[in-house]
């Protein structure tokens, strides 16, 4: 079984700050991870995706995770908060091969002007 | 040119009744999902069906059933809703094999009085 634990239910930044959503995982075999973003009224998309390939992955908006398997972590970062950053972040995970995903309970990210 | 919508938006109904949540999508894609939002930001996964098989996730209730009458089609219908039925509730879709990249409809936000 895999699940992921998203620390920290709300994240308010600067703008202009750093960005960091944590996101551990815990799996029995090896793990694909991703990033969703969810905007206001709006459905999730997808932000980026860790597949075993390169441990430090970009995604779309100058975000970026990295896969650190000593730590059993996917932290997602961006240099720069802006407010259209603003939106709610869910962690997911995928068993290698199982083609169906499991969230985490989400991170909502406010930016402070 | 909305790849996946669901309709309706917003569902108000009390509890006991039937209700039933429509999605469509023109991706061509093959396999459609519905996930459940708790009021704590929890996503959970309700099913995910592609024209050979019909996967349950067994904590869900056998009053929420999904019907497809065709393949960019997946509907959720609800009978004798309950109070803790009020969620919004996400459909999904994706290429087989390719779960992760799933696209997701905006939502329908279920209330039960």
């Amino acid at each position: 079984a895999q699940s992921v634990t998203q620390l920290g239910s709300h994240v308010s930044v600067s703008e202009g700050a750093l960005v960091l959503l944590r996101c551990n995982y815990s799996s029995s075999v090896p793990p694909y991870l991703f990033w969703y973003v969810q905007y206001p009224n709006q459905g999730l998309q997808l932000l980026l995706k860790y597949t075993s390939a390169a441990t430090l992955v970009k995604g779309i908006n100058g975000f970026e995770a990295e896969f650190k398997k000593s730590e059993t972590s996917f932290h997602l970062t961006k240099p720069s908060a802006h407010m259209s950053d603003a939106a709610e972040y869910f962690c997911a995970i995928e068993g290698a091969g199982s083609y169906q995903l499991t969230f985490g309970k989400g991170t909502k990210l406010s930016v402070i002007p | 040119d909305t790849a996946v919508s669901q309709t309706p938006k917003y569902l108000v109904t009390q509890m006991g009744n039937d209700k039933s949540i429509k999605c469509e999508q023109n991706l061509g894609h093959d396999t459609m999902y519905w996930y459940k939002q708790d009021s704590k930001k929890f996503l959970k996964i309700m099913f995910s069906y592609n024209n050979k098989e019909l996967i349950i996730n067994e904590t869900v209730p056998n009053r929420f059933s999904p019907k497809s009458p065709d393949k960019a089609h997946l509907n959720l219908h609800i009978n004798s809703l309950e109070l803790g039925d009020s969620a919004v509730y996400f459909c999904a879709s994706s290429l087989v094999g390719e779960g992760e990249k799933l696209f997701f409809g905006s939502g329908t936000q279920l209330s039960v009085l």
